[in-house]
């Protein structure tokens, strides 16, 4: 295992609410990402980070805000969840020659 | 932007080769990548390609890259019920980070 847990692992909640994932790691790895998997889309980019309080953003970062103010734990909040956040979101890390994903947080916004 | 494209889905029966492709619009990746994703799990690293390569083996897994009209493919000898999951192709953007093709679910039929 490549030392990578994400919490929690199912989670509904209602539109308007914040919600923060977290993404813990062991490996003391720089890279750190936040994608989200829907269908017929495959993973895309939300927000990674590049160390600590350093991040940017993916390709849909829209509605999303991240932190990192460890190494271990990289945070994504949704500041007010909405339905089309409905997803599962997968956090990785950048492990010499390849990523290595956690087992995904599955949200539901109804 | 970059773009990469996958079939959504594939059905096999057991015994036989399993065909995954992927094509991508533009590339300036050093590797292209495999990914596999079991069923509620995160996605793990199958294989990569060099992009100096043609062809790649490695067991019963064969990986073919033409530059030339931008395709990749994953092929699975005598593929296995074991083999029942969603694959990826993966390739870095331009920003250096890793892009996702939708993802083939591959069936494999006893």
């Amino acid at each position: 295992d490549a030392g990578i847990t994400q919490s929690p692992r199912h989670k509904v909640t209602e539109t308007g609410t914040p919600v923060t994932l977290r993404c813990h790691q062991t490996e003391n790895h720089r890279y750190m990402y936040w994608y989200r998997q829907d269908p017929g889309h495959g993973l895309r980019l939300i927000h990674y980070s590049y160390g600590v309080k350093d991040t940017d953003k993916g390709e849909v970062s829209d509605g999303y805000s991240v932190s990192r103010s460890k190494t271990e734990d990289f945070l994504l909040t949704l500041e007010s969840a909405t339905s089309s956040q409905t997803s599962v979101y997968f956090c990785a890390i950048e492990g010499p020659g390849e990523l290595f994903f956690g087992e995904g947080s599955r949200l539901t916004v109804l | 932007g970059e773009d990469v494209e996958q079939s959504l889905f594939l059905s096999v029966r057991e015994g036989d080769s399993s065909v995954i492709n992927c094509t991508y619009t533009d590339s300036s990746s050093t590797y292209l990548y495999w990914y596999k994703q079991e069923p509620g799990a995160g996605l793990q690293l199958l294989t990569y390609i060099f992009s100096n390569m043609d062809m790649k083996q490695d067991q019963r897994l064969t990986v073919l890259l033409n530059k030339k009209d931008k395709h990749l493919s994953l092929r699975i000898a005598d593929t296995q019920t074991g083999d029942s999951a969603i694959y990826f192709c993966a390739l870095a953007s331009n920003t250096g980070k890793l892009i996702f093709g939708q993802g083939t679910t591959l069936q494999v039929k006893p």
